[in-house]
């Protein structure tokens, strides 16, 4: 079925390490990819996307990358900082049609 | 600045009544969604709306109903019937639902408890 799920539900890293943090998707048709960073008692803010016809796009700290052979995504942040603390979650576009989110990921930096 | 407005950022009911939560966007979107969030969980979605006068039930949608009289407004009530109410409430928009995708924007949420 239409699922997105996140293979970890926290993730903790240093100040100044690099995170990873990961999704699964399983509808193939997928073709528009998003990671959202909610913080506490917030809505949701949009990082980065991508599409279904390319593999790695890269933003300020962040990249994604997306392999559609084993249908991964997944959520890059360089020199992670405190700022980045939150839950970080991935959503897939299937074709036009309303976004399924994936469960979320909490990630703790440690000074 | 455009954007999307969720009013009260706190909501708080009493058991038995209705209450309706407000989301409003300058954005000139067409599409607009509820969804409700759990501590600890993902977002579920309530309802959503692609035109004016025209919605379509989530995943959840028992004990909740909207309108959409105008493209900027979606407001969302929790009636009686919803037994569980007390979670984060958040509205999102979208320019449309075509070919390719496109993100959502969310508000800042609603907090709504039963007392």
């Amino acid at each position: 079925g239409e699922s997105v799920g996140l293979h970890l539900p926290t993730l903790s890293v240093q100040e100044g390490d690099n995170s990873i943090i990961n999704c699964a998707y399983s509808n193939s048709a997928s073709d528009y990819f998003i990671w959202y960073k909610q913080e506490s008692g917030k809505g949701p803010q949009f990082i980065i996307d991508i599409r279904s016809n390319m593999d790695k796009r890269q933003g300020q700290r962040v990249t994604v990358l997306l392999n559609k052979t084993v249908k991964h995504l997944s959520l890059q942040i360089a020199a992670t900082q405190p700022g980045d603390s939150a839950v970080y979650f991935c959503a897939e576009n299937l074709q036009g049609g309303k976004l399924i989110f994936g469960q979320g990921t909490e990630l703790s930096v440690k000074p | 600045d455009g954007g999307i407005t969720q009013s009260p950022k706190y909501l708080f009911r009493k058991e038995g009544q209705n209450v309706t939560l407000s989301c409003e966007q300058n954005l000139n979107h067409d599409a607009m969604y509820w969804y409700r969030q759990d501590p600890g969980q993902g977002l579920r979605l309530i309802y959503y709306s692609q035109i004016v006068n025209d919605f379509q039930k989530g995943d959840i949608a028992e004990g909740y109903s909207v309108s959409r009289e105008k493209k900027e407004s979606f407001p969302l009530t929790v009636t009686s019937a919803q037994k569980n109410p007390t979670a984060f409430y958040l509205c999102a928009s979208s320019r449309d639902r075509g070919p390719g995708g496109y993100g959502y924007t969310f508000g800042s949420g609603t907090r709504l408890t039963v007392v």
